[in-house]
């Protein structure tokens, strides 16, 4: 499956550095999330945008800071980020922001030192 | 908000068992989503129920929704290897663009 790609899919960074995730939907969706997926957490979702525009933000750490600069991409940027923030992020769209099937990429299998 | 419980969190099968995994809630839902993640892939939609007491097939898979559209189930029937991987169920809830998932049932097929 192609729909949404997700870059990097591994990342290793120190609690220091500042980096981003990349996802981006070949659908022709109006709506794109970020979930993070702990070892044997449920899924978390963390934020939800809609047409470029925010909707949700799920009290998620200002670390974390999303951008939408088009319903096509999304970006996570990452900054001073903990140990516990190891996780895989995982992007998804759906056509609209009404609770539709959602299509997952493959995900950023990250990991703070 | 709304919770949905999924029993049990692990299941270890022989291959050619059945499996079963179970979403449970307290409060009626307006649709049941599941998905499946294979180990260290992503989670992919399988099918969404949507009517009360609503059963759909897809080859050994049968999903159902419950009469009072409070619980649901996956049914495998004779269990393979490609079987294994988590299965969540997700449901809409009444925030826009909220979808709801289950903790996930890991499913291990022995071979």
């Amino acid at each position: 499956e192609t729909g949404v790609t997700q870059t990097p899919r591994h990342l290793v960074m120190g609690m220091t550095n500042k980096k981003s995730l990349k996802c981006e939907q070949h659908l022709g969706h109006n709506a794109m999330y970020w979930y993070k997926q702990s070892a044997k957490k449920p899924l978390e979702l963390m934020f939800v945008y809609s047409l470029e525009e925010r909707v949700e933000n799920n009290s998620v750490p200002s670390r974390f800071s999303p951008e939408c600069p088009n319903s096509s991409h999304l970006f996570l940027h990452l900054h001073t980020l903990q140990p516990e923030d190891s996780a895989l992020y995982l992007c998804a769209s759906s056509h609209t922001s009404s609770g539709e099937t959602q299509y997952f990429g493959p995900g950023t299998r990250l990991l703070v030192l | 908000g709304q919770q949905v419980m999924q029993i049990p969190q692990y299941q270890h099968v022989q291959e050619g068992e059945d499996f079963t995994t179970y979403c449970n809630s307290s409060t009626t839902l307006s649709n049941i989503q599941w998905y499946k993640q294979r180990p260290g892939g992503h989670p992919v939609f399988l099918i969404q129920l949507v009517k009360s007491g609503e059963v759909k097939k897809q080859k050994r898979l049968t999903f159902q929704f419950g009469e009072a559209k409070k619980n649901s189930s996956l049914h495998i029937t004779a269990t393979q290897t490609t079987d294994v991987g988590t299965y969540f169920c997700a449901y809409r809830g009444s925030t826009l663009g909220r979808l709801y998932f289950g903790r996930g049932t890991q499913l291990t097929v022995w071979p």
